[in-house]
Parts: structure tokens; C-alpha cells; sequence
């Protein structure tokens, strides 16, 4: 049972575009919702965070939305730079425990 | 870099062996994690430990073990592996409790 369900699975966004990355959920006990970046050969990094009871969460050019009556969140990624061309997972935390989406391999064209 | 360290970076193996990978928490973190992230795919909780003791498993059978030392760093040990345990396995610490949760880079591990 997929708790966590991410889209698209793949993205190509042109240099100074917005890319936005989907995720539901199905479990409503969970009580935070993180997403992490990852890049070839290392681990998943920590790039923002939101808890439930908050409907959305800027940092620079990261933006999570979330929308507790539909289970969903997503992420927003404004000015999409090359840089930020990597794998991005939605993930949803419950007894410190996290339940992963399958990830989204975004790719930003220069 | 989040303080996480892991050893060894890549490890080859053959099917019916046994492995230990090792895992430094960050430092004032108490509970370890371990997760199995399988290619293509996002990670996949195996077990936590605080304070030394099992707390929580996911759906991973019994000879997926661990150990957590009184340092807080911590030990995964697969016995019997099959050519499905191949997957890049993550550590994370985090504070008993917490919401972040900081991985290290992991352990590549290939069962030929």
C-alpha cells in the first residue's frame, strides 16, 4: 500500500521557470510533511518542511502548499536554475518514522 | 554536509553472506534510522533505534538487524543476502521525537 503518492515522475522545466511537483497522502495521522532533494551517489537532503495545521510555507524560491481537506501538498520551485536539476522526494513523517513518495527526477534546461 | 557519516561508501557481496554497515549520528542526535532506497525508487524505512533499543520496524524480515551503541552511532547487519538486498542503504539521526530527520550519504551495496 502506497501511502505516499508523487507526481510527475519525471519534469524538464526551462531555466528561470516555476516547477511544481505533486504529492497525496492517504494517512491523516501523519504530522509533518518534509521534502527532501537528492542528487546522484548522496542522500536525501532536507530542503523544507511543513506541518499540517499551516496552508503554506516559503523559503527563497521554495514554496510548499498544503491542502489538509484533499490530502495533498506540493512543492514550487520558482526561478527553476540548473543547480536544481536532481531528484526530489515528498515524504510524510509519523513516530519519527518517514513514508516516502517515489520521487521526481527534475531536470531544468539551461 | 549534515554530520551523518557512513561506512563503507560501496560494498560488493555475494548472495548468501552477511554484511555490517556502520553509521555516525550527527552529533547531539540520540535516535538513529535506517532506510533502503532500491533504484528508481524513494527510501523505505527498515528499523530505529533509541537508546539502544528497537523502536519501530518496518516491513523488512528478521535477519535485517541492528545495533545502537551508547555513542548513539549505530549498526545494520543483513545476514543471507538475496540479489534484492542490492540498493543504496541511508542513515538518518535525528532528536528522539523530532521532525528533521539528516541522512548520510549511504552505503552502495551490490549482491552479485
Amino acid at each position: 500500500q502506497q501511502q505516499v503518492k508523487q507526481s510527475p515522475q519525471s519534469l524538464i522545466v526551462q531555466k528561470g521557470g516555476i516547477s511544481i511537483i505533486n504529492c497525496a497522502y492517504e494517512n491523516t495521522a501523519f504530522d509533518y510533511f518534509p521534502w527532501y532533494q537528492q542528487f546522484p551517489g548522496k542522500g536525501p537532503a532536507l530542503l523544507i518542511a511543513i506541518r499540517p495545521d499551516v496552508s503554506e510555507k516559503k523559503e527563497g524560491r521554495f514554496t510548499i502548499s498544503f491542502n489538509k481537506s484533499a490530502k495533498q501538498f506540493s512543492l514550487h520551485i520558482m526561478d527553476s536554475q540548473p543547480g536544481d536539476s536532481a531528484t526530489y522526494f515528498c515524504a510524510a513523517l509519523l513516530d519519527s518514522t518517514l513514508t516516502f513518495g517515489k520521487g521526481t527526477m527534475l531536470l531544468v534546461s539551461p | 554536509e549534515t554530520g551523518v557519516t557512513q561506512s563503507p561508501t560501496h560494498l560488493i557481496k555475494t548472495r548468501g553472506q552477511q554484511v555490517t554497515l556502520r553509521c555516525s549520528s550527527q552529533s547531539g542526535h540520540n535516535t538513529v534510522s535506517w532506510y533502503q532506497q532500491a533504484l528508481g525508487q524513494g527510501p523505505q524505512f527498515i528499523f530505529q533505534y533509541y537508546r539502544e533499543e528497537e523502536n519501530g520496524r518496518g516491513n523488512f524480515p528478521p535477519r535485517f538487524s541492528g545495533l545502537q551503541f551508547p555513542n548513539y552511532s549505530s549498526e545494520l547487519n543483513v545476514n543471507a543476502l538475496e540479489l534484492d538486498d542490492s540498493a543504496l542503504y541511508l542513515c538518518a539521526s535525528s532528536l528522539a521525537g523530532g521532525h528533521k530527520l539528516f541522512f548520510g550519504s549511504g552505503t552502495q551495496l551490490s549482491v552479485l
